[in-house]
């Protein structure tokens, strides 16, 4: 699996749209972009996931750019709740079980 | 929303006694997996497991660990010689099947070996 880079950690004021970065330059065609948080103590969460095209849900927006070799995970109006590690993933989709590897991710602090 | 439930949700146990964790996965989920977190470290694989057998497995997973699916709802893990570093959270997670459905993990067991 291609490995991916995030910043150490970030802030966003509540309200505010926070916007975070994952480096994956050397992904490969048949490789999607996950990204899944993990609030304090808690289970890691899924939020998103992606090949090529932007993608949204409920959670999240993921922009992925045209190259494939970064991608964005935004959250439109983050709230308090959203204080977690968020972590960036590339994994090969295919049938079946595939673990996850884990990085250090990005610690988010949203403030009042 | 279904999820995936674990118990108990601490464990406290003497180092060399076995220790049992048990999920209970998403009902029409077919994969499931057990990953663990030492405190401040990452959250790294342990074993994944279908169709009644181990599907792969970490270095870190070696005979004092094992799995079983022991009826049509649990997932357990367990440990039989527990050592002071199994201190962890262990997470349960599975995983409906087919390319690209993603894992859904239960909030963990807190395991403290004394």
């Amino acid at each position: 699996d291609a490995k991916t880079t995030q910043p150490t950690s970030m802030d966003c004021a509540e309200g505010r749209a926070a916007n975070l970065p994952c480096n994956h330059s050397t992904i490969s065609g048949n490789e999607y972009v996950y990204w899944y948080r993990q609030i304090h103590s808690q289970g890691p969460q899924y939020i998103i996931h992606g090949l090529k095209n932007n993608e949204t849900n409920e959670m999240a927006s993921l922009i992925i750019t045209e190259d494939r070799k970064s991608s964005t995970l935004i959250l439109p109006h983050a709230t308090l709740r959203d204080t977690a590690v968020y972590y960036c993933i590339v994994r090969v989709l295919n049938t079946g079980f595939q673990k996850l590897v884990f990085g250090t991710g990005t610690r988010l602090l949203v403030s009042p | 929303e279904p999820e995936v439930t674990q118990t108990p949700s601490h464990q406290v146990t003497q180092m060399g006694q076995e220790v049992i964790l048990r999920c209970v996965p998403i009902s029409n989920h077919l994969y499931f997996y057990w990953y663990r977190q030492i405190l401040g470290q990452k959250v790294e694989f342990l074993v994944s497991f279908y169709n009644n057998e181990i599907s792969e497995k970490s270095e870190i997973f070696d005979d004092q660990f094992s799995v079983e699916r022991p009826d049509g709802s649990n997932f357990t893990l367990k440990i039989r010689s527990t050592k002071l570093e199994d201190s962890a959270m262990y997470f349960c997670a599975s995983t409906e099947g087919g390319s690209g459905q993603p894992q859904h993990f239960g909030d963990g067991t807190r395991l403290s070996i004394l």
